[in-house]
């Protein structure tokens, strides 16, 4: 059964960049099947897509974060990342790590999430 | 973008009882709508996807319907490992979600 589990600080200064990694165990990250993404959940945003990458290195951002955001995908880690830059508050959430099979797609399975607080 | 709104916010609701939940598309998205139940400290879970398939392992007393820009999740006999949070989330266009309902013990 795969699996997906976050990992990354929990505190980041404001204007610095928050970089998160998520691991995958019980299958593939190359898998021609799967794309792997970022959901961040907030009180004031909800739950928000943030991008989508695949193995071969394609990326998918939603518009009001593609500035700042990048997706990359490390097979032989078997993990991606997530890198946020400029950070603020307003970046402040739980972020979830996703597996889904088409760039517009349902989700599963969820990792657990890391809470991110931005602040000084 | 797509906008997603549910209805009721929070709901409060008794084991044994029938509740739904609502579920808005700002446009239409044909069954390109999933279900996700969320409990804290733990990863949401999906419950059904296109609409009305129920997600492998997902009790039966969990039913979604709908298509276009309506839909409803239904679950019969509420169970006390029912009371969570539950999302919509459209698939049409990338992807968004509703902002939840709580259903809490009443």
């Amino acid at each position: 059964q795969l699996q997906l589990q976050e990992s990354g600080p929990g505190l980041v200064r404001p204007s610095e960049t928050l970089s998160l990694s998520c691991t995958v165990s019980g299958g593939f990250i190359s898998s021609s099947n799967y794309y792997w993404g970022w959901i961040r959940q907030s009180p004031e945003k909800g739950l928000e897509w943030i991008g989508t990458a695949f193995y071969t290195g394609a990326t998918y951002y939603t518009p009001s974060l593609k500035s700042r955001v990048t997706i990359s995908v490390d097979t032989s880690k078997n993990q991606f990342s997530l890198s946020l830059a400029s950070v603020t508050a307003a970046d402040t959430a739980m972020y979830f790590c996703v597996r889904h099979r088409y760039v517009s797609n349902y989700f599963d399975p969820w990792g657990q999430g890391t809470l991110v607080t931005v602040s000084s | 973008d797509i906008q997603m709104t549910q209805s009721p916010s929070t709901l409060s609701a008794s084991i044994g009882d029938r509740v739904t939940i609502t579920c808005r598309a700002s446009q239409g998205i044909t069954s390109w709508l999933a279900w996700y139940q969320h409990k804290p400290g733990k990863a949401p879970k999906l419950l059904i996807y296109k609409a009305s398939t129920l997600q492998n392992g997902v009790p039966s007393r969990f039913s979604g319907s709908g298509s276009g820009t309506e839909f409803t999740l239904t679950i019969n006999r509420l169970q006390p490992d029912d009371f969570a949070t539950y999302y919509c989330q459209q698939y049409e266009n990338f992807s968004s979600f509703g902002q939840g309902t709580k259903v809490e013990i009443k």
